[in-house]
């Protein structure tokens, strides 16, 4: 089926450090991206809906300018939390639409990424 | 604005117990719902989808129930097994939103041997 890879899978960084993780799809195209971020013991929380080609979208409260992300390619975008906190860590997962083919309309998600700043 | 709630927060059941775990939205304009599996620093497993002309889905011990005009879901998980602890997840798409996905808090579940 398909699989959508993020990596890295874990990373630790220094506070005031920048970190970039990768979502790729890797058997179909996504125009459509989407970066969710959960905290221990809470749900998923959309972050951004990321667009092959044009810029993002931030969910209400989300800093644009500390959560970059970049969709290049239609299957590849990527999430840099620059200046990184403390604050910041949390497990960040990536999903991605797939608009046509046999996987036409389905959501699949990344395995995600755990993001530690010491 | 589309809101998620699953009841309740935490289950501990002995195993072979059947259970349900309930998850109501507050706008019944949905494309989908789904329920997912998440086991602890590990991401999402799709276990059922149900698109909002269905009613139900099921998966070997696993049923979903969608009630789309009250705006509740159910999954009902048979003869339960301790591989069955994990935390699960339901989310709504919502219609005309690319596929972005609204989750609840999740219920975690403990099946004890």
């Amino acid at each position: 089926g398909a699989v959508v890879s993020q990596h890295p899978s874990r990373v630790i960084c220094k506070s005031g450090t920048s970190v970039k993780i990768e979502c790729r799809s890797l058997d179909f195209q996504a125009t459509t991206m989407f970066w969710y971020r959960q905290f221990p013991k809470q749900s998923l929380m959309l972050m951004a809906t990321s667009n092959e080609g044009s810029k993002a979208t931030y969910e209400q409260g989300v800093e644009k300018d500390k959560f970059l992300i970049n969709h290049a390619s239609l299957t590849l975008s990527t999430l840099t939390v620059t200046s990184a906190h403390p604050e910041d860590s949390s497990f960040y997962i990536c999903s991605a639409r797939a608009m046509t083919g046999v996987h036409g309309n389905t959501i699949y998600f990344g395995e995600g990424s755990w993001l530690t700043v010491v | 604005k589309q809101e998620v709630t699953q009841i309740p927060a935490a289950l501990s059941v002995p195993e072979g117990e059947n259970l349900v775990l309930n998850c109501s939205f507050t706008d019944s304009a949905i494309y989908n719902l789904q329920w997912f599996r998440q086991d602890p620093g590990k991401g999402l497993t799709s276990l059922l989808l149900i698109q909002s002309s269905q009613r139900e889905q099921t998966s070997g011990r696993l049923n979903a129930s969608l009630d789309k005009s009250s705006g509740r879901s159910t999954l009902y998980i048979a003869a339960s097994q301790p591989g069955d602890s994990a935390t699960y997840l339901c989310a709504v798409t919502l219609y005309n939103q690319g596929g972005k996905l609204i989750f609840g808090q999740g219920t975690e579940l403990s099946v004890k041997p």
